[in-house]
């Protein structure tokens, strides 16, 4: 069975630091990996995903990940991270339905000013 | 209006109670989701729509009864809920080609309290 680790529970950064979000797959096949993100209150929104081609992926509001099949992993960075970045992070695995997506249990992160 | 919407964002019921969690989504999409989540557990899909028909569901108890009468209205419905039951409601939708499914869109979720 398809799993998801997220092994950070939550995440303190300065304003301007960089970030890693780490995620970890199990998966029997080539995945369909993505990072959501839920600011307090919203629903969540997607960042980026990666489905073949090119490991690092670009997303949106300056986000990256790079997806490294020898590593089962699918870490999301971000080089400055903004104050307004404050949010639940939730990586997720599935094989291209909704039906088989796997979310993780998400890491949330703090920004100090 | 854009999106997916979902009304009401917050809802408190007794356990004899019984309510209805709406949502609409303005995306053209032919499919629509229903998704529990819960403090510190992993986002649980509940059921799933295509082009209105039931296609999934992940062994919900009887007391949420979902409804799609058409591609862009989603509802569930409750009834004798548990205190359990208390948790953040989310509706996405999605476009389905073949049997790949685009990303999904998400709305901001009604927030259920069961006392």
């Amino acid at each position: 069975a398809q799993s998801v680790t997220q092994p950070d529970i939550h995440i303190t950064v300065s304003e301007g630091a960089s970030l890693e979000l780490r995620c970890n797959y199990s998966y029997g096949a080539t995945p369909y990996l993505f990072w959501y993100v839920q600011s307090p209150g919203q629903g969540l929104q997607l960042l980026l995903k990666y489905f073949s081609g090119d490991t690092l992926v670009q997303g949106i509001k300056g986000f990256e990940a790079e997806f490294k099949r020898s590593q089962s992993s699918f870490n999301l960075r971000k080089p400055s991270v903004h104050w307004s970045d404050a949010a639940e992070y939730f990586c997720a695995v599935g094989a291209g339905t909704a039906s088989k997506l796997t979310f993780g249990t998400g890491t949330r992160l703090q920004v100090t000013l | 209006e854009t999106g997916v919407t979902q009304t009401p964002r917050h809802l408190v019921m007794g356990m004899t109670n019984k309510k209805s969690l709406k949502c609409e989504q303005h995306l053209g999409h032919n499919a629509m989701y229903w998704y529990k989540q819960s403090a510190k557990k992993p986002l649980e899909l509940m059921f799933v729509y295509n082009f209105k028909e039931q296609t999934e569901n992940n062994s919900v108890p009887s007391r949420f009864s979902p409804e799609c009468p058409n591609s862009s209205h989603l509802f569930l419905h409750l009834h004798t809920l548990q205190p359990e039951d208390s948790a953040l409601y989310l509706c996405a939708s999605s476009q389905v080609m073949g049997t790949i499914t685009g990303e999904l869109f998400f709305g901001e979720g009604s927030r259920l309290t069961v006392l």
